[in-house]
């Protein structure tokens, strides 16, 4: 149904767990992103990895570790997460250019307790 | 960077009028302007999208138009059906892969 796919769609973890997030995209894109999206909130851009190198990275905590080890899969490593970090996180592709949407996963609805 | 701000926030519409979504950017830099709709419990999907070089584009009962001079664009939708209920989201983009997302429209159709 879409070309980019998230695991898990949920995913609740304390804040001492280690967990990933992953995305696989089968567009033939050149730029994936991680996007979080809580409530009443624009979509905040957290990192983006164009050609598999990280080309932004949007003063998100170290908490959070991206991952992209080739143009169709990336990573979301969390770790020693905090309750305000319960959102849901989307995955996207693009083509990579200034003028290409984005295309979004379905997200992974993440509740940290 | 760029700012996007998006109003209304909230919209309700009767069936078969027409519902109007407006933002504005900053950065006169910008030069793609997609608009996604979300429904409950979905992923952002792209309805439309405007190149600055154009200042109106359509497709059926969607139209968006730009204004590149006072830096606002808007989304039309004409003929609402219960089925267009959702978050409406506008973003500006300039390039080098950077989406700026307004904080988004929940539009109601009421049947």
């Amino acid at each position: 149904e879409t070309g980019v796919t998230q695991t898990p769609r949920h995913l609740v973890m304390g804040m001492t767990n280690k967990k990933s997030l992953k995305c696989e995209q089968h567009l033939g894109h050149n730029a994936m992103y991680w996007y979080k999206q809580s409530a009443k909130k624009p979509l905040e851009l957290m990192f983006v990895y164009s050609l598999e190198e990280r080309v932004e990275n949007n003063s998100v905590p170290s908490r959070f570790s991206p991952e992209c080890p080739n143009s169709s899969h990336l990573f979301l490593h969390l770790h020693t997460l905090q309750p305000e970090d319960s959102a849901l996180y989307l995955c996207a592709s693009s083509h990579g250019t200034g003028d290409s949407p984005l295309h979004f996963g379905n997200g992974t609805r993440l509740t940290v307790t | 960077g760029e700012n996007v701000e998006q109003h209304p926030s909230t919209l309700s519409v009767q069936e078969g009028d027409s519902a109007v979504i407006k933002c504005t950017y900053s950065d006169s830099a910008s030069n793609y302007f997609p608009w996604y709709k979300q429904e409950l419990g979905k992923r952002p999907q792209l309805i439309i999208d405007i190149r600055s070089n154009v200042g109106e584009k359509k497709d059926q009962r969607i139209a968006v138009t730009l204004n590149k001079t006072a830096k606002h664009f808007s989304l039309h939708i004409t003929e609402t059906q219960p089925e267009d209920s959702a978050v409406y989201f506008c973003a500006a983009s300039k390039g080098f892969n950077k989406f700026y997302f307004g904080s988004g429209t929940k539009l109601n159709v009421k049947p």
